[in-house]
């Protein structure tokens, strides 16, 4: 497996604009985490889904953020309209369903917001 | 407040091993704990955890005192490769994973 895929690696865009990140988890894995990492606060939890279902939303910063799983395979994160506090990089994880199994992580998006 | 408590920063010599302590004094019953690292510009890795024994896997070694308050990483033969912060955490498995929090961490560096 090739580890859980994200995309686009790196992201610059203008304030105001859409920007959606994309995450593949690693096949079987029933959960899947989005975190969010800057210098001032470390690494966040912003949403995390079990079997395609959102069950924690409650670290989405606002309604400018939203997140979808549409299948097992496929999560998006979805900012409209983005700031530039919106700067950081964006990590999706998965795991599987098994007590104190541990979480894999992406490479992240690191997003830019001018 | 913060469940986990670590030294901010500590060096280690290539080929020796690396000990990287943890304080988790108020950790409860059915709490594990676990061990994270994030080498610069990647994605936090998954190294280790455990209850209350002590545990080993190909990449590091988990001692937990007795009392189950402190822990120690062991990296047995640090390489530059293992340059990263390293995070300790403690988690039960009934916990919401908006607690998995990953706090500051050990930055770790591992010199020739």
């Amino acid at each position: 497996d090739a580890g859980v895929i994200q995309s686009p690696r790196h992201e610059v865009t203008e304030m105001g604009q859409e920007v959606t990140l994309r995450c593949k988890p690693i096949s079987g894995h029933d959960y899947l985490f989005w975190y969010r990492q800057t210098m001032m606060r470390g690494l966040e939890l912003l949403i995390y889904f079990n079997n395609n279902v959102p069950i924690d939303d409650s670290g989405m910063p606002e309604d400018r953020f939203s997140a979808k799983m549409p299948n097992a395979s496929f999560s998006t994160l979805k900012i409209q309209p983005s700031e530039p506090r919106d700067s950081a990089v964006y990590f999706c994880a998965s795991r599987p369903n098994n007590r104190g199994g541990e979480a894999f992580f992406g490479q992240g998006t690191r997003l830019t917001v001018v | 407040d913060a469940k986990t408590t670590q030294p901010t920063s500590m060096d280690c010599a290539e080929g020796r091993a690396a000990n990287l302590p943890c304080n988790h004094s108020t950790i409860s019953g059915n709490e594990y704990v676990y061990w994270y690292r994030q080498i610069h510009s990647q994605g936090p890795q998954y190294i280790i955890h455990g209850l209350k024994n002590n545990e080993t896997n190909e990449m590091a070694s988990l001692i937990i005192t007795e009392d189950r308050k402190s822990s120690t990483l062991i990296l047995p033969h640090a390489t530059l490769r293992d340059t990263a912060v390293y995070y300790c955490i403690v988690r039960a498995p009934t916990d919401s994973w908006g607690k998995l929090q990953f706090g500051a961490g050990t930055q770790v560096v591992v010199t020739p």
